[in-house]
């Protein structure tokens, strides 16, 4: 079945501690992206990447980085500098000629301590 | 400019009746509308978009209404059930030349469909 997978389901952190998110799709799809989801806030960009090896800072970057080595994974790292990281975080991914009709992962749950 | 404002921020309506989420958005570069419908602890799926070209666009019993020169859309959620009860987003983006795939999200509309 093609999709997005997204581990850890839910994940809990210390404070002062870095932690990564993985995000892998088997859609052949060239852009990937990360989303954070708080209550009442609707769904903010952390980073997008468009292609391998690029990627770009979304609205809410400060305190999280990302690579993108490879097409099919984009994983997220929330920093210790990250001062309210508990949150539900979505990665989705669309095509590049399509950019707009983004497919989201079923999101992992981050709880710090 | 590049916010979208969602209502309301939750909704009740009876099963079999229509559900009603209202949107608003101010940059007109915008020209792609998509909702996504999420059920909790899973992310949102996307459920019907619609280009600013058209003023309505209908699939089974979701329909979205457009209004280019008020600059705002709207979801349409004929015959309710319960099975509709989720939460429901709208956004917008600008495609073009130098398209991002950037979405603006709405702050989210809670509907509960009460058989």
């Amino acid at each position: 079945d093609g999709g997005i997978t997204q581990s850890p389901k839910y994940l809990f952190r210390k404070e002062g501690q870095n932690v990564t998110l993985s995000c892998e799709q088997n859609l052949n799809h060239d852009a990937m992206y990360w989303y954070r989801q708080d209550p009442g806030q609707g769904l903010r960009l952390i980073y997008y990447s468009q292609i391998v090896n690029d990627f770009q800072k979304g609205d809410i970057a400060e305190g999280y980085s990302v690579s993108r080595e490879k097409k099919e994974s984009f994983p997220l790292t929330v920093t210790s500098a990250q001062k309210n990281p508990t949150a539900f975080y979505l990665c989705a991914s669309s095509l590049r000629d399509s950019y707009n009709e983004q497919f989201f992962g079923p999101g992992t749950r981050l709880t710090v301590l | 400019q590049q916010q979208v404002k969602q209502s309301p921020q939750s909704l009740i309506v009876q099963k079999g009746g229509i559900s009603i989420i209202n949107c608003a958005y101010e940059n007109t570069a915008f020209d792609y509308f998509p909702w996504y419908q999420q059920f909790p602890g899973k992310g949102p799926a996307l459920l019907i978009a619609i280009r600013p070209d058209v003023s309505e666009k209908k699939e089974g019993r979701f329909t979205i209404s457009f209004n280019k020169s008020a600059k705002q859309f709207s979801l349409h959620i004929m015959d309710s059930q319960p099975g509709d009860s989720a939460t429901y987003f709208c956004a917008a983006s600008r495609r073009g030349s130098s398209n991002t795939g950037k979405l603006i999200f709405g702050q989210g509309t809670t509907l509960q469909v009460k058989p």
